[in-house]
């Protein structure tokens, strides 16, 4: 079935610095989401693309379609302590009712 | 508008025991997905639900179950309870399944962190 390749697993980063994730798959896609997740919490949707080349942005975050549409990035600028949390990518594969998850991203700041 | 509740948002049960997990979809979604979720599977799709029918289903055993209502609102069901069955359980909803763009959007639950003794 459909995968997506979320990388990287996790990242340590300073605060102040920038982000960018990705997913990958080897199918085409419709739809692309990015989520959130604290801790005890249910994924919270940051950002939903719909259109292939499409770049949408939410405050500091920013996310494409890819042109392949078989791939997604979210970038994070100038990161601050409260953006620690797991990144899920996700996405609606073309032909298939489901909706598939990345494994996520756990980002850490460091002090 | 409401998001998506889910009750209750812990629970403890014993080997053996069954359960049955409540979720709220937000007003005028149809779908209601469900996910279990692990430190180490990570997000695992259940089931999805839409017009009180079972539309997909994930490969998880016959002791999982769910039914959707006719006002939308979904329960979800585990019988015979395993260790392995701890877990934090996400409920999903969205507008319309099956389709591509705004409409198939999943919006998620706080979940149900159930713990098997």
């Amino acid at each position: 079935g459909q995968q997506l390749n979320q990388s990287p697993q996790s990242m340590f980063i300073q605060e102040g610095e920038d982000v960018s994730m990705n997913c990958t798959s080897s199918s085409i896609f419709n739809t692309w989401l990015w989520y959130k997740q604290d801790p005890g919490e249910g994924p919270v949707l940051l950002i939903a693309l719909y259109k292939a080349g499409e770049l949408t942005s939410n405050g500091r975050l920013t996310a494409q379609f890819g042109i392949t549409r078989k791939d997604s990035f979210l970038n994070i600028s100038a990161s601050i302590p409260s953006d620690v949390g797991i990144y899920f990518c996700a996405g609606h594969p073309r032909g298939d009712d489901k909706i598939i998850f990345g494994k996520g991203t756990r980002l850490h700041i460091l002090p | 508008k409401a998001g998506v509740t889910q009750t209750p948002r812990y629970l403890i049960k014993t080997r053996g025991q069954q359960v049955t997990l409540s979720c709220s979809p937000i007003s005028g979604h149809r779908s209601v997905s469900w996910y279990q979720q692990t430190p180490g599977q990570g997000l695992q799709f259940l089931f999805e639900y839409f017009s009180e029918t079972q539309r997909n289903k994930g490969n998880f055993p016959g002791r999982f179950s769910g039914r959707q209502f006719s006002n939308s609102r979904s329960e979800m069901n585990v019988s015979t309870l395993e260790l392995g069955d701890s877990a934090l359980y996400l409920c999903a909803s969205s507008l319309d399944p099956g389709t591509s763009g705004v409409t198939d959007t999943q919006y998620f639950g706080p979940g149900t962190r159930l713990t098997v003794l």
